[in-house]
């Protein structure tokens, strides 16, 4: 079965990066995009980019522009996105999604990152 | 960048009544690019609706979606008590993807 594994909870600093990863399996990693996706507390959701495993375009929020990068792994069927520059407002859960035309079925369990001094 | 406004906010209905949900876009979305989402506290989101109107494998037949253009709307029929949770529609047909902000379901 189709499973997205993500790395776990970060605590950083402001002005701090952080890189969370996203394992996948049960598929063929390059057959779909990957989203990031992520939620701050009590709030909705929000796209913060896409990247294609296949051949490693990249399509990012204009908001996030600049301050992250979306990469993969194919021999590991990884997908990684690090954010740099941390802030406090970048406290949230982040999540990895395969991106199927036929909607977004599969999604990581999320990776909580802190950002506080 | 297509803003999708959810309404109501906050719905509060009781087992067993009918959920009407309602998303309206900025400009006119792709019917093929539209879903709806379910979130309970603590999970990622659950795949509801995809193409406006597709229920995802293994979604029961109480949740419907239909819409086109700039108006979609996502009805649950015989609410169940697992169904109390936080909606949103989205849509993924061009780049920026966005959310709505989430219409609440309680009880």
């Amino acid at each position: 079965q189709v499973q997205l594994v993500q790395s776990g909870a970060e605590v950083k600093k402001p002005g701090a990066s952080v890189k969370v990863s996203c394992k996948a399996s049960g598929y063929t990693f390059t057959n779909y995009g990957i989203s990031w996706v992520r939620q701050a507390p009590g709030q909705g959701l929000e796209w913060m980019g896409w990247i294609s495993p296949y051949n490693g375009n990249t399509d990012y929020a204009q908001k996030l522009q600049g301050r992250v990068t979306m990469t993969t792994h194919t021999s590991t069927s990884t997908a990684y996105m690090e954010l740099r520059s941390l802030r406090s407002d970048d406290t949230a859960v982040y999540y990895c999604a395969i991106s199927r035309a036929t909607g977004w079925r599969d999604w990581g369990q999320g990776t909580l990152v802190t950002v506080s001094s | 960048e297509i803003v999708l406004t959810q309404s109501p906010g906050t719905l509060s209905l009781s087992p067993g009544e009918r959920a009407t949900l309602s998303c309206r876009a900025s400009q006119s979305v792709s019917s093929s690019f539209l879903a709806w989402y379910q979130q309970r506290p603590g999970q990622a989101p659950r795949l509801l609706i995809y193409g406006a109107s597709s229920r995802a494998t293994g979604i029961p037949d109480r949740f419907s979606g239909s819409g086109s253009g700039t108006d979609f709307t996502l009805t649950i029929t015989r609410l169940e008590p697992e169904d109390f949770a936080v909606y949103y529609c989205h849509h993924y047909g061009s780049s920026p993807y966005t959310f709505g902000q989430g219409t609440r379901l309680e009880i």
